[in-house]
């Protein structure tokens, strides 16, 4: 059975730093690409980062782009987003998903329960 | 302000066939596959539709796709109380992002 477990969610302050991972099992996890996507609190989904399954392609929002890094080590099963210079809008549940595929695409078959971060003085 | 244009709310009658819009631009659902998502409250989302039509195994066949130029719809036949949830469409966007609708809420009356 595929899941996936988010972690490293909390209260943080603004301007300050959250490393989230994500816990994979039930699959060949080096074989597909992965991914983040957030949810304000009463608000709608957004894309976060996506990472290849060899890690060859990582993209990116702009609105988290050069704050946050996506990361993977396929060796423990695991999928990473770094968030650094937190802003009250990057509060949210962030949420794992897997792709259907080793490339990126927007297909996400399996998703985690998701984690919540709240930043906030 | 999302990318991708969905209605905030539809409704049905346990039966009856909605249909859910998506329309996006040339850069997005013009030239990239659509999917969409299914969210019922307090859960993850989950895949609905993949490739514009494509349904993923376990998903019942009263759920269908289809795209045309720039827009997309999601077809509901058969409405179940069970379908009340939130559904989200997304595209690749040829600026290197994944773009989301902002979310149609399903209500079944």
């Amino acid at each position: 059975e595929v899941q996936l477990v988010e972690s490293g969610g909390g209260l943080v302050k603004p301007g300050g730093s959250l490393r989230l991972s994500c816990a994979a099992s039930g699959f060949t996890f080096s074989s597909y690409s992965m991914n983040w996507v957030r949810q304000a609190p009463g608000k709608g989904l957004e894309w976060v980062s996506s990472i290849s399954s060899s890690n060859s392609y990582i993209y990116y929002a702009d609105s988290v782009k050069g704050r946050f890094t996506i990361s993977r080590d396929n060796a423990k099963n695991s999928l990473y987003l770094q968030m650094n210079s937190l802003r009250a809008e990057d509060t949210a549940v962030y949420y794992c998903a897997r792709d259907r595929t080793a490339m990126v695409t927007s297909v996400w078959d399996y998703w985690g329960q998701g984690t919540l971060v709240t930043v906030s003085s | 302000q999302s990318v991708l244009t969905q209605p905030p709310s539809a409704s049905g009658t346990p039966g009856q066939r909605v249909t859910i819009s998506c329309s996006g631009s040339s850069s997005n659902i013009g030239s990239n596959a659509v999917n969409w998502y299914q969210q019922l409250p307090g859960t993850a989302p989950k895949l609905l539709i993949y490739s514009n039509n494509q349904r993923p195994s376990g998903v019942p066949d009263r759920f269908s796709g289809s795209k045309s130029g720039t827009s997309a719809s999601l077809a509901i036949s058969g409405l179940q109380s069970e379908d009340e949830a939130d559904y989200y469409c997304a595209a690749w966007d040829d600026s290197l992002d994944v773009v989301f609708g902002g979310g149609t809420k399903l209500t079944v009356l």
